[in-house]
């Protein structure tokens, strides 16, 4: 069974620093990988995708890599915003499945 | 934008009710997904389904059942619901392929008392 962990779990940065998010699986069998913002009492909003095959994904100030061998990704926030704080969840599919980890909560003080 | 509507944001029920959760996607995608979020426990599959009146159980499908006949449309059913089924709901939808990426809904936060 595919065990997906982030770490730290929770995170407090002063604005303006970049932010590096990791998460591992234990199963290097996957489709894809993806990363999802989550605010207070929301969904979750799609971020970045990254196909097995691939070794990074950039969206504006957003970079995310996978090492699939080694079973990680990191997603990279530069120069944060106080509008960056949010849960950040990663999850990885195998065979139609999302597993997910229990997510990074970011605080981004002003 | 592909749309993910669930009926509720929030409900709330009594315990041995039976409760109705309404999924609806837009973008005619044939996989859709029943979730629950738990602090602590991150989201965990429920059920899905890949096509009209095809399902598949996930993680934890104890205590749960669904319906799937439109293609845009999933149901979750409580068919008597407990206390520990308190719990963020989120339903999501994707294209048939494996790869393709899931796009989910505000999500029904439901209390059961």
């Amino acid at each position: 069974k595919q065990e997906v962990t982030q770490i730290p779990a929770a995170l407090s940065v002063p604005e303006g620093e970049n932010l590096v998010l990791n998460c591992s699986f234990t199963d290097s069998a996957i489709y894809n990988l993806q990363w999802f913002r989550q605010d207070p009492g929301k969904g979750l909003t799609s971020l970045l995708l990254i196909q097995s095959s691939q070794r990074e994904q950039t969206s504006g100030r957003l970079n995310a890599s996978l090492d699939k061998s080694s079973g990680r990704s990191t997603l990279y926030i530069a120069a944060s915003q106080p509008g960056d704080s949010a849960t950040y969840l990663c999850a990885v599919v195998s065979d139609y499945k999302l597993s997910f980890g229990a997510g990074t909560t970011v605080t981004v003080r002003a | 934008d592909v749309k993910v509507t669930q009926s509720s944001r929030y409900l709330v029920k009594r315990t041995g009710e039976k409760v109705f959760l309404e999924c609806v996607q837009d973008m005619d995608h044939e996989n859709m997904f029943w979730y629950r979020q738990d602090p602590g426990l991150g989201l965990r599959l429920i059920y899905f389904s890949y096509d009209v009146k095809m399902k598949e159980k996930g993680d934890i499908p104890e205590g749960y059942s669904v319906s799937r006949e439109k293609k845009e449309r999933f149901s979750l059913i409580l068919e008597s619901a407990s206390t520990n089924q308190t719990s963020m709901y989120l339903c999501a939808s994707s294209f048939g392929e494996t790869y393709q990426p899931q796009h989910f809904g505000d999500g029904t936060r439901l209390s059961i008392l």
